[in-house]
């Protein structure tokens, strides 16, 4: 079945320093994979996403890779801040599926 | 604040009794759908509706389980006879999209926590 694997489940980096997370997918059919930030209480929300005709993509400081014959994509943040620190999910599959989470503590 | 709104934010009940969480999402959109989620878990699908069609069911979803979309507009997710497993956020989010695509950006409201005890 469809299956979306998410790694590290926890990331602490220094303020400034890049931080990587990386997820799987299973279903060669998934074409769009969005990432997701969720705050303390709040809902998940979007802050980037690629679809499968394009490699990488890049917004300020967050970036999202894509490679499709290996079936994965990483989401990269460069200069992190600390009101980067939440807990981020990727998702495929219509997002139907989405990864088990990170949470990204950036330590001042 | 996304625009779509849930009720209510927390609902304590026992085992056994019925629930109902109430979506309302951002007036314009065609799709919503539920999600719950619990902690240190992503959140995991249940249903959607395109409109006012329930076009997928997650295998994960008991027959406790019913949610409608009677008008195309608001969403009412019912859990029957509820358990302790049950608790958990149950998320609902929006979003915009053309029937033969299934892409873009989901809207989601903050929540609905359950606690049964």
């Amino acid at each position: 079945g469809e299956n979306v694997e998410q790694h590290p489940s926890t990331l602490s980096v220094q303020e400034g320093d890049s931080a990587v997370i990386k997820c799987t997918y299973s279903d060669s059919a998934s074409n769009y994979f969005p990432w997701y930030k969720q705050e303390l209480g709040k809902g998940p929300q979007l802050i980037i996403d690629i679809r499968s005709n394009v490699g990488e993509k890049k917004d300020q400081r967050i970036a999202v890779t894509l490679n499709k014959t290996a079936k994965h994509f990483s989401l990269h943040i460069t200069e992190t801040q600390p009101e980067d620190s939440a807990v981020y999910f990727c998702a495929a599959y219509n997002q139907f599926y989405f990864g088990t989470g990170t949470s990204l503590t950036v330590i001042p | 604040d996304t625009g779509v709104s849930q009720d209510p934010r927390h609902k304590i009940t026992k085992r056994g009794q019925n629930v109902t969480f109430r979506c309302d999402p951002i007036s314009e959109h065609n799709r919503l759908y539920w999600y719950r989620q619990t902690l240190g878990q992503g959140p995991e699908f249940l249903t959607y509706f395109q409109n006012e069609a329930q076009l997928e069911k997650s295998r994960l979803l008991s027959d406790r389980f019913s949610a409608e979309r009677p008008k195309g507009s608001f969403s009412t997710l019912e859990i029957q006879r509820t358990e302790q497993g049950d608790s958990a956020m149950y998320l609902c989010a929006s979003s915009s999209t053309m029937v033969y695509e299934n892409t873009g950006e989901l809207f989601f409201g903050e929540g609905s926590r359950l606690t049964v005890l």
